[in-house]
């Protein structure tokens, strides 16, 4: 079975720019969250989503924003890029919301901003 | 003061050793605690994974949760090289989604 797929792998984008990172859950899997991982730190938590509604969102700005589809895949919209939103974007699928100590990992997208 | 805290590193052991890795944190909500994987450039592995207090073994790992004093650890037995990695704790409320992680602890075992 395949895993959590991200896309794209690496991209570079400029100050102000907008971005679109996408993920695919494992198959069966209803529940996505995505993470922001910098250099050297742990992923730090910005939403969940289960059923395309909402169920968390950490402590990040309105720039960033998500939405999941009918085949629960993901997008993570990051708008008006600055320096300090490079990172390793990560995704993780889980059955259900409420299990999110079984998540799993896609390989991450990692993004830099110029 | 942050919720979770990880010592960085990094760690350095021969191969064989037992090594030890350790996380405290300061929120006594924390119900479930694991201990993940992340190889560089790749995506974090879940290990294993606790609920509340005790231990927890799954072949040469073995992961202890002590919610008393607020310290959890991962042991791993007849260290290889090949867990050379980055080691990352994390920890959730009881039904609640937002897992809060430590900065990791890199790893080396030299053959």
């Amino acid at each position: 079975d395949a895993g959590v797929t991200q896309s794209p792998t690496h991209l570079i984008k400029t100050r102000g720019q907008h971005v679109t990172l996408r993920c695919s859950p494992i198959s069966g899997h209803k529940s996505v969250s995505w993470y922001q991982q910098v250099l050297g730190q742990g992923p730090q938590f910005i939403f969940q989503y289960y059923e395309k509604e909402e169920r968390g969102r950490g402590n990040f700005p309105d720039r960033f924003s998500a939405r999941q589809f009918p085949n629960y895949s993901s997008e993570l919209n990051v708008n008006a890029l600055l320096l300090g939103d490079s990172a390793l974007y990560l995704c993780a699928s889980s059955s259900d919301f409420r299990v999110a100590y079984e998540q799993y990992f896609g390989p991450g997208t990692r993004l830099t901003v110029t | 003061q942050k919720e979770v805290e990880q010592d960085p590193g990094p760690l350095s052991v021969p191969e064989g050793a037992i090594v030890s890795l350790n996380c405290t944190y300061s929120n006594s909500a924390f119900q479930y605690f694991m201990w993940y994987r992340q190889y560089s450039r790749k995506g974090p592995e879940l290990l294993m994974y606790t609920y509340s207090s005790g231990n927890k073994e799954d072949g040469r790992f073995t992961a202890q949760v002590d919610k008393s004093s607020k310290y959890i650890s991962l042991f791993i037995r007849d260290s290889q090289p090949s867990d050379s990695a980055t080691y990352l704790c994390a920890m959730s409320p009881y039904n609640n989604n937002d897992m809060r992680f430590g900065a990791g602890t890199r790893l080396t075992v030299k053959p």
